[in-house]
């Protein structure tokens, strides 16, 4: 059965760099999206996107998130600089037109 | 802004025993959606309802949406220790808009 990847699952980072979280939908899927899962609280939802831009986000996803889809499977995530508060894990899914969210496992993001 | 809440918040039950977890909205439920997480892992998609006073089943597991649309049941039969993980349930809370906002979940422990 088709399945959404992340990678990596593990990513540690000093506060104030760059990251840049990965993801491969499933390939006939058309709509991405990223949430988040700080540990102990709700799944979070941050971003949408379909035909190559943003078609939703959330108060969450401010100017230092970003996302891209670079070629025609990965989609990324990337956050500028980042915070202590945004160690979490980060969920992909992907879906067809008004069809359940397949989520991947997660990239469980650690800043120090 | 929609919200979900889920009861109970954790269940613990005997092998074989039968349970049920609830999730309420405080506004009407154009899609919802049941998945399941197991602890720092992905969340696999069991059931969508979209229909008031839809039901749908897949092997021990009965989904509801009532007809009010405003709340919704999961129902497990005869409980296994496969079973056990945290409940999400998750909507969209609006025709057009495709981000879910999910519930606290339920933590389910089932004793062999």
């Amino acid at each position: 059965e088709p399945e959404v990847t992340q990678t990596p699952s593990h990513q540690v980072t000093q506060m104030g760099q760059e990251v840049i979280l990965r993801c491969v939908p499933i390939s006939n899927h058309l709509y991405f999206y990223w949430y988040r899962q700080i540990l102990g609280q709700k799944v979070e939802f941050l971003v949408s996107f379909y035909n190559n831009e943003i078609s939703e986000k959330s108060e969450i996803f401010d100017d230092q998130f970003s996302v891209e889809r670079p070629d025609g499977s990965n989609f990324t995530l990337k956050i500028r600089s980042t915070k202590l508060e945004d160690s979490a894990m980060y969920f992909c899914a992907s879906s067809l037109y008004n069809q359940p969210q397949h989520f991947g496992d997660g990239t469980r993001l650690s800043i120090l | 802004s929609q919200e979900l809440e889920q009861s109970p918040q954790s269940l613990i039950v005997q092998e074989g025993k039968n349970l049920t977890i609830n999730c309420t909205s405080s506004k009407t439920l154009y899609g919802l959606y049941w998945y399941k997480q197991k602890y720092g892992e992905g969340l696999i998609f069991l059931m969508m309802l979209q229909k008031g006073g839809e039901e749908k089943s897949h092997e021990k597991i009965t989904a509801k949406l009532d007809e009010k649309k405003q709340q919704s049941s999961l129902h497990i039969t005869a409980s296994q220790p496969s079973h056990a993980g945290t409940y999400l349930c998750g909507a969209v809370r609006s025709g057009s808009a495709r981000q879910l906002t999910f519930g606290s979940g339920t933590q389910l422990t089932v004793l062999p």
